[in-house]
């Protein structure tokens, strides 16, 4: 059984640009939730989606913003980048809206210059 | 407001020593707890999670954690350390009855492991 796929895995962008980041989680699953990791603020929780509707959002700006397609596929965009942006943007996937398990792919490393 | 708080930001211990990882957590009910493991430059490993039920839960590589509801805690333990035990490690809670997956994470424990 396959793993989350997070796609690209390393993106360097210029401030000011717009960055889709994209996540496919495993096989079945239909709830994906995104996370920024980043050294000063550590993993913070971006937005959920379940059934290609969000079902939560964290405390982000609206420059953030995400969406599911029926294959339970996810991205999340970022516009007007910000150096500040700079994080490793992970994704996890689990099989219902409320499970007692998330898989976690490895990442998508985003570089704002 | 929920909470977690891994006071030990970075842990250095020798291969075969014992290790004890502290996690306490702020919550009004209790939660789905959870022990996640980090290499560098890699996504999250699930180590071992609790929900309910016996209170020492075994996990994967040898690892397990207490939760112990007075003391708000869900320590992560292992009897002695190999070298590939070097990482990051993020305790997180979930909500218990609540519709969401969302975790809330501790700023994590950096471990190193000295031979």
């Amino acid at each position: 059984k396959a793993g989350v796929t997070q796609t690209p895995r390393y993106l360097i962008k210029t401030r000011g640009q717009q960055v889709t980041l994209s996540c496919s989680p495993i096989s079945g699953h239909r709830s994906v939730s995104w996370y920024q990791q980043t050294p000063g603020q550590g993993l913070q929780f971006l937005f959920e989606y379940f059934s290609e509707t969000q079902r939560n959002k964290g405390n982000f700006p609206g420059r953030f913003s995400g969406r599911q397609f029926s294959n339970s596929r996810s991205e999340m965009n970022v516009s007007t980048l910000e150096l500040g942006d700079s994080a490793l943007y992970l994704c996890a996937s689990s099989l219902t809206r409320v499970s007692t398990e998330a898989f976690f792919g490895q990442g998508t490393r985003l570089t704002v210059v | 407001a929920q909470s977690v708080t891994q006071p030990d930001i970075h842990i250095t211990v020798s291969e075969g020593a014992s290790l004890e990882l502290r996690c306490n957590y702020s919550y009004g009910a209790t939660p789905y707890l959870f022990w996640y493991v980090q290499s560098p430059g890699q996504g999250l490993q699930l180590l071992l999670k609790y929900f309910s039920g016996d209170t020492l839960v075994q996990g994967i590589k040898g690892f397990e954690a207490e939760f112990k509801r007075s003391q708000s805690s869900f320590n992560l333990r292992k009897p002695s350390v190999h070298w590939s035990d070097a990482a990051e490690y993020f305790c997180a809670v979930g909500p218990y009855g609540g519709a969401t997956n969302k975790l809330i994470f501790g700023t994590g424990t950096l471990l190193a492991v000295q031979p």
